[in-house]
């Protein structure tokens, strides 16, 4: 049964604290991306990777920071710099067809983030 | 920035009758267009696409329409079902990027 799974689903931290969100697929996907969604707002791109140990900032990555040493595996830290953490995050892989990766994205549930 | 507006936050459309979602984008170098369909508690599944080459292409009770010149798109979903009720998302990217931007959603809700 192939997916994207995303743990936990709800996470509460203080402010202050790093975490981290887990994000594992076994789809054999070579491209996993998270995305940060705030209400009325569209997803917006945090990190990429296309290929184990490489990963590039999209367009809000400030306060983050991702590894990927597995191709199964992106976790994603929010680190106490980020200004505004709570919020819901999506993690998504994809193919790669050639060298570039296909547009449809499998999503995981997500996980909704509450710092306080 | 937001590059991809879905204006309508939802939609309440009688069971059998059309549902028209509709999406707006600013970059004229988008060139490929997704919708998502998000049920609570799970991700977003990929619905159907089209490139900017063609200006429909459907998929069973699904339809998309691309307007270039408008810079529009829309969902066109007959007949509605029950099951249908969930947020859409519109997606755009230049080519096969990383770098997809979505709209905000519109939360679709059938009545049966």
């Amino acid at each position: 049964d192939g997916g994207i799974t995303q743990s936990p689903k709800y996470l509460f931290r203080k402010e202050g604290q790093n975490v981290t969100l887990s994000c594992e697929q076994n789809l054999n996907h070579d491209a996993m991306y998270w995305y940060r969604q705030d209400p009325g707002q569209g997803l917006r791109l945090i990190y990429y990777s296309q290929i184990v140990n490489d990963f590039q900032k999209g367009d809000i990555a400030e306060g983050y920071s991702v590894s990927r040493e597995k191709k199964e595996s992106f976790p994603l830290t929010v680190t106490s710099a980020q200004k505004n953490p709570t919020a819901f995050y999506l993690c998504a892989s994809s193919m790669i067809i050639g060298r570039t990766p296909s547009n449809e994205q499998y999503f995981g549930p997500g996980t909704r983030l509450t710092v306080t | 920035d937001q590059q991809v507006k879905q204006n309508s936050p939802s939609l309440s459309v009688q069971e059998g009758r059309i549902s028209i979602l509709n999406c707006d984008y600013t970059n004229s170098m988008f060139d490929y267009f997704l919708w998502y369909k998000k049920y609570p508690a799970e991700g977003p599944t990929f619905l159907i696409s089209i490139s900017s080459i063609k200006d429909k292409n459907e998929d069973g009770r699904f339809t998309v329409f691309l307007n270039k010149s408008a810079k529009h798109l829309s969902l066109h979903i007959v007949p509605s079902q029950p099951g249908d009720s969930a947020v859409y998302f519109c997606a755009a990217s230049v080519g096969n990027n990383n770098d997809m931007r979505f709209g905000a959603g519109t939360r679709l809700t059938v009545k049966p």
